[in-house]
């Protein structure tokens, strides 16, 4: 089957790194996606890996290892504006070419 | 680059009443693109996949003849709720699928419209 795991809540400070881990158990694989959504909003692109390795955008990277199935976004230097829920989604070009999207992490950054 | 847009953004109805929603891919084309639906602090549920000129894929328990799905050209997807109910106030949100350069391949990201927030009274 379909899976994708990743922790509901995580706190962090401001100033602060955090990582959130997402894993996953696919049929088929082309690609990882991070995506940021605060509340109220539609969710943002922030990240594609599909590639093995790190993935530095900025403050926030991604990290992708195909053969562990795991995958992880770090915020570095948290700001407050970071609070928001962080969707990991595997494109699974097998199945119409959509994504499979874990069910999200929140995220509170605390001052 | 890689914009789309929904109109509306808020949408208020009474009971028994069609809604429709409209999702542009404002600089770019989209052969596909995606419906979603979303409650309150729950993630993204996936209704349908939307083709440009054929019909669209619905996922398992979405009833398509109540959400009716038109492709009609390469910006352009509609979604109308028909014959509303409470139980489908909800937060609708579109993606268009775009084809991105990444170091000479091509990434297909989807990109979201800002989302209607359907209420039905």
């Amino acid at each position: 089957g379909q899976n994708i795991d990743q922790p509901t809540e995580m706190t962090a400070t401001e100033g602060a790194i955090v990582q959130i881990n997402c894993t996953y158990q696919t049929s088929g694989f082309n690609g990882l996606f991070w995506y940021q959504q605060h509340a109220g909003e539609a969710p943002t692109f922030l990240s594609y890996n599909v590639l093995d390795g790190l993935e530095e955008k900025g403050r926030f990277s991604s990290f992708l290892s195909r053969s562990k199935g795991y995958s992880y976004l770090l915020l570095k230097e948290l700001q407050m504006k970071d609070s928001a829920s962080y969707l990991c989604a595997v494109h699974n070009a097998g199945n119409n070419r959509k994504l499979i999207w874990g069910l999200g992490t929140s995220l509170a950054v605390n001052p | 680059g890689a914009v789309v847009s929904q109109h509306p953004s808020w949408v208020i109805c009474k009971s028994g009443t069609s809604v429709k929603i409209e999702c542009r891919s404002l600089d770019f084309q989209a052969t596909t693109m995606f419906w979603y639906r979303q409650f309150p602090k729950q993630s993204l549920m996936l209704m349908a996949t939307s083709n440009e000129g054929s019909k669209a894929t619905y996922e398992q328990g979405v009833e398509k003849d109540k959400f009716l799905i038109n492709h009609a050209s390469l910006t352009l997807s509609t979604l109308t709720v028909t014959s509303a109910h409470p139980e489908d106030s909800s937060f609708y949100i579109c993606s268009a699928r775009a084809l991105d350069r990444d170091r000479g391949s091509y990434q297909e990201t989807q990109y979201f419209g800002p989302g209607t927030r359907l209420l039905v009274l």
